[in-house]
């Protein structure tokens, strides 16, 4: 069974610091990496991909990847309250299937 | 340019009785999918169609049915509903001109189904 780990959270930090947001994955063959966001009552929306090795930043979000060690990272710099939301990892291995982790809480505190 | 939509956002079911979740795309999008989401079980896949025409099946495909009718246009069916149903339907859909494993999805506002 493919499978996508996340910690469920709630991570708590303070407004204006970096939020470090993780995600392990099971299976070697995966190929694609997504980040998205969901706030509560809402529908999933896409922060970040990454295909390859190292580091991939944009804007203040920082996707992370290292494939020899099956994880996936996300950071967020200068976290403010509105990035108070689920963080969604998901992963694809290929064709149309999509293994989505069950996210991690994300709480800023102002 | 209203993307993704879902109707209706809201259901009360009994168990038994059936019902069709609606999905259209405005984007001009190749592939479409249906997932549920329950709590701390994150998004699983019901089933996805890559292209006008076919219908695959998904992770959790047992109780349900799709019909892709057009290119915009994906629809989900609960042929008897039970309360294992419970939960929030997303559609999605994705471009097709990237290689599958490289397309972002655009998601839906959900469906919230309540099956007694």
């Amino acid at each position: 069974q493919k499978e996508v780990e996340q910690n469920s959270g709630p991570l708590s930090v303070p407004e204006g610091a970096i939020a470090s947001l993780n995600c392990t994955y099971s299976d070697r063959g995966s190929q694609s990496f997504f980040w998205y966001r969901q706030y509560s009552g809402k529908s999933p929306e896409l922060i970040m991909f990454i295909y390859s090795n190292g580091d991939k930043e944009d804007g203040r979000f920082t996707a992370q990847l290292n494939k020899a060690s099956q994880y996936v990272s996300l950071l967020i710099r200068d976290s403010q309250p509105s990035d108070s939301a689920t963080y969604l990892c998901a992963v694809s291995t290929g064709g149309f299937k999509t293994i989505f982790g069950a996210g991690t809480r994300l709480f800023v505190k102002a | 340019n209203a993307g993704v939509t879902q109707t209706p956002k809201f259901q009360v079911l009994k168990t038994g009785q059936s019902m069709t979740l609606q999905c259209a795309q405005d984007m001009n999008h190749n592939s479409m999918y249906w997932y549920r989401q329950d709590p701390g079980m994150g998004l699983r896949l019901i089933y996805y169609s890559a292209s006008e025409g076919t219908t695959d099946k998904g992770e959790v495909p047992n109780g349900y049915n799709v019909s892709r009718l057009n290119k915009r246009e994906f629809s989900l069916r609960l042929e008897s509903a039970a309360p294992s149903q419970t939960s929030v339907y997303f559609c999605a859909s994705s471009g097709g001109r990237l290689a599958a494993f490289q397309e972002t999805q655009y998601f839906g506002p959900g469906t919230r189904l309540l099956v007694l």
